[in-house]
């Protein structure tokens, strides 16, 4: 069964607006972390923002702010104000903390476009 | 300070051959982690590096894979008698400790093609 799954394979915004980007998760585990990168076309992974399944208040770091429904096990990103830089692909990832693996479970990804 | 490295950034090797690929973590990071992304594909995780404590191997998709670790260091990941099917990118990853809120800093890459 898929733990992490991004239903939107590609995403259109215009500059300047906002857009959300789904993932949801599925873990019996109390304890883990939703994570979300950002890979540009030049292949590079960049971490953009951190949720502990723990954590009373939504993440937010800059223009990017994380939209936890624990209840839904949904991890959705907002994007404030889009720019043309942020045209990429996201990936939400989930790492289970009380299996001790260390591994991040990676979605397909979601390609996203920025217009104009 | 300096990234996470990895050599070669390309690598074209013939069906049937053994390719050794190199991972340089961040100084200071116990963590190691190494993943393979297919092309239009998500990351999938092979092997994680804690310290001095036993690796934990899940993510190798067969015998074929093996990674080793010098203490907190470098890693090689080595991929014998080559198949096409391997042809990716893989991916290393360091973070400072193994905690679940640890975020991965990852390095750029080795692209292998395997004809």
């Amino acid at each position: 069964a898929q733990k992490i799954t991004q239903t939107q394979p590609g995403m259109f915004v215009q500059e300047k607006e906002a857009v959300t980007l789904d993932c949801t998760y599925d873990t019996s585990d109390p304890s883990y972390g939703l994570f979300w990168y950002k890979q540009p076309s030049s292949g590079e992974m960049i971490f953009l923002i951190y949720q502990g399944s723990y954590d009373q208040q939504n993440a937010t770091e800059g223009r990017y702010s994380l939209n936890f429904q624990k209840a839904r096990k949904s991890a959705n990103l907002v994007i404030s104000a889009s720019q043309l830089g942020d045209s990429a692909m996201y990936f939400c990832a989930m790492r289970e903390g009380t299996s001790n693996t260390g591994k991040l479970i990676f979605g397909q990804g979601t390609t996203l476009q920025v217009k104009p | 300070g300096a990234g996470v490295s990895q050599s070669p950034s390309n690598k074209v090797t013939e069906k049937g051959k053994d390719v050794e690929l190199r991972c340089d973590p961040i100084s200071g990071h116990t963590a190691l982690y190494w993943y393979r992304q297919r092309l239009g594909q998500g990351l999938e995780f092979l092997i994680y590096f804690q310290g001095n404590s036993a690796p934990d191997k899940s993510g190798l998709p067969s015998d074929r894979f093996s990674a080793e670790r010098t203490g907190e260091s470098v890693s090689t990941l080595t991929i014998q008698r080559t198949q096409q099917e391997d042809s990716a990118v893989y991916l290393c990853a360091s973070s400072l400790g193994g905690g679940v809120s640890y975020e991965q800093y990852f390095g750029p890459g080795t692209r292998l093609t395997v004809t």
